[in-house]
């Protein structure tokens, strides 16, 4: 079955430490999507990529960091310079760039990402 | 800049009643508007879409307008079960830009 696959399910960060979340689709979706998602908040975009090799900062981008080497993978790393990390991540894709088009986004299941 | 907010964080109704969600904006004309629903720890799920010159679309029990005046969309679940308790985002999107959420209403349809 087609899909997004985000792991680990939970992470566990020390201070100072830098993570990194996968993030895979199988399908075949140009536009890649990340999400933090706070309680009380709506889902606030950290960077997204609609093409191989390219990504654009979100609205919430200092402190992390993505690559796009490959159509399906799109990790993210938390440096040690996002100061409060504590979230639920979640990684999209979509078939038309930006538009999100009548399909809607496919979401990841979350990876959960705790500082002790 | 750009405000959406979801008419209340938590709505509890009667199992076989209608639900109504709201999804008000502000400093923004969308020119789609998508609806999803998300289970705790789970990632949101595509719903419905409708785009601005749309002003009602259904599927199956689920009912979205979308009123670009009042700059309101509503969500009607019909005949609702408990199997429809949820958090449901509404996002909104236009030509080329990122779609953007709201922070959702948590659902409880009682038996």
């Amino acid at each position: 079955d087609g899909g997004i696959t985000q792991s680990p399910k939970y992470l566990f960060r020390k201070e100072g430490q830098n993570v990194t979340l996968s993030c895979e689709q199988n399908l075949n979706h140009d536009a890649m999507y990340w999400y933090r998602q706070d309680p009380g908040q709506g889902l606030r975009l950290i960077y997204y990529s609609q093409i191989v090799n390219d990504f654009q900062k979100g609205d919430i981008a200092e402190g992390y960091s993505v690559s796009r080497e490959k159509k399906e993978s799109f990790p993210l790393t938390v440096t040690s310079a996002q100061k409060n990390p504590t979230a639920f991540y979640l990684c999209a894709s979509s078939d038309k760039g930006a538009q999100g088009w009548g399909s809607g986004y496919t979401f990841g299941s979350g990876t959960r990402l705790t500082v002790v | 800049s750009q405000k959406i907010e979801q008419n209340s964080e938590a709505l509890n109704i009667q199992e076989g009643k209608t639900a109504t969600l709201t999804c008000n904006y502000t400093n923004y004309s969308p020119a789609y508007l998508q609806w999803y629903r998300q289970d705790p720890g789970r990632g949101p799920v595509f719903l419905l879409l409708i785009r601005e010159n749309e002003k009602e679309k259904r599927k199956e029990r689920l009912k979205v307008t979308f009123d670009t005046t009042l700059k309101q969309s509503l969500f009607h679940i019909t005949a609702s079960q408990p199997a429809d308790s949820a958090t449901y985002l509404c996002a909104l999107g236009d030509y080329g830009q990122n779609f953007v959420f709201g922070p959702g209403t948590r659902l409880s349809v009682l038996p």
